[in-house]
């Protein structure tokens, strides 16, 4: 089954700052990459997802890259603000059939200091 | 806006005991599922159904059953509850193959 790995557990910046979080999969078939951001006591969102007929998407300061033939995706924030601090997680899945289900990776609590 | 209603917030049970979890959504979509979230562990996929009366296994199963009789709505059954299956329990629903999760709000069960 499908593996996903991300990186970094934590991360800490400054307000302004860009933030990065990473993630590796392991099923060369999967095609499918959301990013969801959880605040504290609430449920996961999806903020943004990539289709692997693309490299890239923005949208505002969000923007996901994907690297199909290294299998890593990335998730980039830029002029992070306090309310950007979440946990945040990536997923990867296949399309199609009925076998459709997302694979998470473990998190990455992002801390945005004032 | 799509709704994905958790029967509980908050649930204490004792060890042997038969825990019901329900979880119903109100946008006609084909797809379930049941996570567990816990810290440093993510979300880690229970059991999933993509129609009526429909299952599928996901990554941790052992200890738990499904059941979805109605497509609106996804039953999770501790058959025996075990203090190693306190945990926060996440259902959400999706349309179709490769689509955005939609998460309920989630149960805290805790087993005693």
């Amino acid at each position: 089954g499908e593996n996903v790995e991300q990186h970094p557990s934590t991360l800490s910046v400054q307000e302004g700052d860009s933030a990065v979080i990473k993630c590796t999969y392991s099923d060369s078939a999967s095609n499918y990459f959301p990013w969801y951001k959880q605040e504290l006591g609430k449920r996961p969102q999806l903020i943004i997802d990539i289709r692997s007929n693309v490299g890239e998407k923005k949208d505002q300061r969000i923007a996901v890259t994907l690297n199909k033939t290294a299998k890593h995706f990335s998730l980039h924030i830029t002029e992070t603000q306090p309310e950007d601090s979440a946990v945040y997680f990536c997923a990867a899945s296949r399309s199609g059939g009925s076998n459709y289900k997302l694979t998470f990776g473990k998190g990455t609590l992002l801390t945005v200091n004032p | 806006d799509v709704k994905v209603t958790q029967s509980s917030r908050y649930l204490v049970k004792r060890t042997g005991e038969k825990v019901f979890l329900e979880c119903v959504q109100d946008m006609d979509h084909e797809n379930m599922f049941w996570y567990r979230q816990d810290p440093g562990l993510g979300l880690r996929l229970i059991y999933f159904s993509y129609d009526v009366k429909m299952k599928e296994k996901g990554d941790i199963p052992e200890g738990y059953s499904v059941s979805r009789e109605k497509k609106e709505r996804f039953s999770l059954i501790l058959e025996s509850a075990s203090t190693n299956q306190t945990s926060m329990y996440l259902c959400a629903s999706s349309w179709g193959s490769a689509s955005p999760l939609h998460f309920g709000n989630g149960t805290r069960l805790t087993v005693t």
